[in-house]
This record gives C-alpha cells, sequence and structure tokens, in this order.
C-alpha cells in the first residue's frame, strides 16, 4: 500500500500555464526528494529537503521551486511552463536513506504543449 | 563527484534465460540498494546490502556486494516476462552524506515470451 502520494498522475498543459505538482507521505519521513526522469532512463535529483523550512537544488538545474512547509507536503511549482519541461516527476520520501531507502510515488507524467 | 557506473544498460532476452547486471564504482558504500521500476510507475526497493561480501536472495533474484564495499551484482535465474523493467542500483558513499542516494543510470530488461 503506498504510503506517499503524487497528483495529478498525468497532466497536459499549454505552455506559459503554472502548475503545481502535489506529494504527499504519511510516514512522517523528514527527507522528501523530487527527481525527473525520461522512461526508461536515468533519474535526476532536482530538489530535496531535510526538514520543514529546508529546501536544496539537486544536482540538475530545473526551473521548478519548491516549499516544505509540512512534514508530510513537499509540493513543485513551474511558474511558466515549457515543452522542455515535458518528463515524468517522481516524489521520494525517506527516514534513512542508507538504512531504509526512498519510498517513491507513482509519479506525475507532465506533457506541456 | 561520486559515480555508480551500471552495465549493460540494456538488454534483452528470452523467457528462461539468465542473467546478471552490474552496479560499480570507484568509492566504498556503506549501504547499497537495488530498485526495480516498472513503465508508468517509481522505483521500488528490492534489497540493501550493507556487509562488505554479503549474498541476498530474493525468489530468483541473488544480490552480492563486492568484498570491498565498491560493487555489486544483480543476477536472475530463469527470467520471466514480469521481469521486465528499469533496474536501477542507489549507494549511500562512506564518509558522505547519508541523506541522499546516488543512483546509477539503470538497466532496461526486456524478458520476451
Amino acid at each position: 500500500e503506498a504510503d506517499i502520494y503524487q497528483t495529478p498522475r498525468y497532466l497536459v498543459i499549454g505552455t506559459g500555464k503554472k502548475i503545481t505538482l502535489e506529494c504527499s507521505q504519511t510516514m512522517g519521513h523528514d527527507k522528501m526528494y523530487w527527481y525527473q526522469q525520461d522512461p526508461g532512463m536515468e533519474l535526476h535529483l532536482i530538489h530535496y529537503s531535510y526538514g520543514v523550512n529546508s529546501t536544496e537544488k539537486g544536482d540538475l538545474s530545473s526551473e521548478s521551486t519548491v516549499s516544505r512547509i509540512r512534514t508530510e507536503h513537499f509540493p513543485l511549482t513551474l511558474e511558466s511552463a515549457r515543452p522542455s519541461h515535458t518528463s515524468q516527476y517522481l516524489c521520494a520520501s525517506s527516514e534513512s536513506p542508507g538504512v531504509y531507502g526512498y519510498t517513491f510515488g507513482s509519479g506525475t507524467r507532465l506533457t506541456v504543449v | 563527484t561520486q559515480l555508480l557506473e551500471q552495465s549493460p544498460q540494456f538488454l534483452s532476452i528470452q523467457e528462461g534465460e539468465n542473467l546478471t547486471v552490474y552496479c560499480n564504482s570507484s568509492s566504498v558504500f556503506s549501504s547499497l540498494q537495488w530498485y526495480r521500476q516498472e513503465p508508468g510507475e517509481g522505483p521500488v526497493l528490492l534489497v540493501t546490502v550493507v556487509t562488505g561480501g554479503e549474498v541476498k536472495k530474493l525468489k530468483r533474484l541473488t544480490f552480492q556486494f563486492g568484498d570491498a564495499r565498491k560493487d555489486s551484482s544483480l543476477h536472475i535465474t530463469a527470467a520471466q516476462p514480469g521481469d521486465t523493467g528499469l533496474y536501477l542500483c542507489a549507494g549511500a558513499y562512506s564518509g558522505g552524506s547519508n541523506y541522499k542516494l546516488t543512483f546509477g543510470k539503470g538497466t532496461l530488461l526486456t524478458v520476451n515470451p
């Protein structure tokens, strides 16, 4: 049973629109992550958080922003979507990554037309 | 920047064949994990290995951690179409941050009926 939820699962949106991808977890994990992934390809870390009011940029430069106001919620926002943002976005959380690994959500498949 | 090299990148085999996927680094891991990702879903943790030389079995899957904790392998016996997916290794580096995992680029496995 998934304890980390991403909405929407699929989103098709026009260029220039503002979007927010939602990610929520019920496990009380302090650490949360956003990854970008093209189908069958490697994961690229774009943002992470080690707790409330803590956010950092990942290895892949991204025009998106994140916030962490509550432990369970880690939304990602694109102020002005472009076709180059078309991808799958995966959210993950962990209590202790080296010991328990990450729990991933099912992802949001974003298409910008 | 620590790197995890996975090989092969792509693998297409017939049902019933055996296969091995490799994950290598020049750095030492404090722990290493293997994930499987099915199309349209997030990765799911299969196993965590922490001790050099450790071997873990999960039904037809055998995971081995190198003695020096710099490499790992995943062996699948008598592959089935249900094994199709992207296999990712991920490591927490010894002496590094245990809050963030480093992922390999993945091995895309297709098992044909």
